[in-house]
């Protein structure tokens, strides 16, 4: 069976300092991976999706950044914090042809 | 602009009652809608999904309705349980791209003993 994995759960990082959060999905190959953030009392935001290593779609401007170094790797990365970057980090993956997206525990990010 | 708008915003109800969550969206044309149950702290997980010729469909306790005229949904929760406390989520994916949902805000269920 498939599952999806992401660390660290719970982060608190000063502002300016550097981001990497990771996630990794088992089970499945050449999946499609998308990151979200969630505000509180927001919707799902996407910043970025993946359909393939190296293949990197990007929503919306922001100083966030991914990578897919690997088939089921997906980082997200940021040089330097804001304190707007704070929020619930959710990583997602679709198997090919279907939509159906299956979410991973998330990351609960607080910059200070 | 392809919206999803859920209401009411936040819910309280006493175990054993029923509730219905509603979904309304402007997205046209669209291939699904989805409606995601969200625990506290962990990712949410799928409940239903109608594609637009599907009026209702059901998981267990949870209904699902959709009219595609109005463009509305609905989630009908039977004899809530403490374990429904959650966010409720309506997703749409519109039929114009690949794999880019659009999310509702999400209802916060509250269910007391």
């Amino acid at each position: 069976s498939q599952t999806i994995h992401q660390w660290p759960a719970t982060l608190v990082q000063p502002v300016g300092s550097p981001l990497s959060l990771e996630c990794t999905v088992e089970g499945t190959s050449n999946p499609n991976l998308y990151w979200y953030r969630q505000a509180a009392g927001r919707g799902l935001q996407l910043l970025f999706y993946s359909v393939g290593i190296g293949q990197i779609s990007s929503e919306v401007p922001q100083n966030l950044s991914a990578s897919r170094p690997q088939d089921r790797q997906f980082i997200l990365s940021s040089k330097k914090l804001l304190l707007s970057d704070s929020g619930f980090y959710l990583c997602a993956w679709a198997g090919g042809g279907t939509d159906t997206q299956y979410f991973g525990p998330g990351t609960r990010l607080t910059v200070l | 602009k392809n919206q999803v708008e859920q209401s009411p915003q936040s819910l309280i109800i006493l175990e054993g009652k029923n509730c219905t969550l509603q979904c309304n969206y402007t997205v046209s044309p669209f291939s699904n809608l989805r409606w995601y149950k969200q625990d506290t702290g962990r990712g949410p997980v799928s409940l239903t999904i109608m594609t637009f010729s599907e009026n209702t469909k059901s998981n267990g306790r949870y209904t699902a309705t959709l009219d595609a005229d109005t463009k509305q949904s609905s989630l009908h929760i039977t004899a809530s349980q403490l374990s429904d406390s959650a966010s409720y989520i309506c997703v749409v994916r519109p039929s114009s791209n690949t794999g880019k949902l659009i999310f509702g805000q999400g209802t916060t269920l509250q269910v007391k003993p």
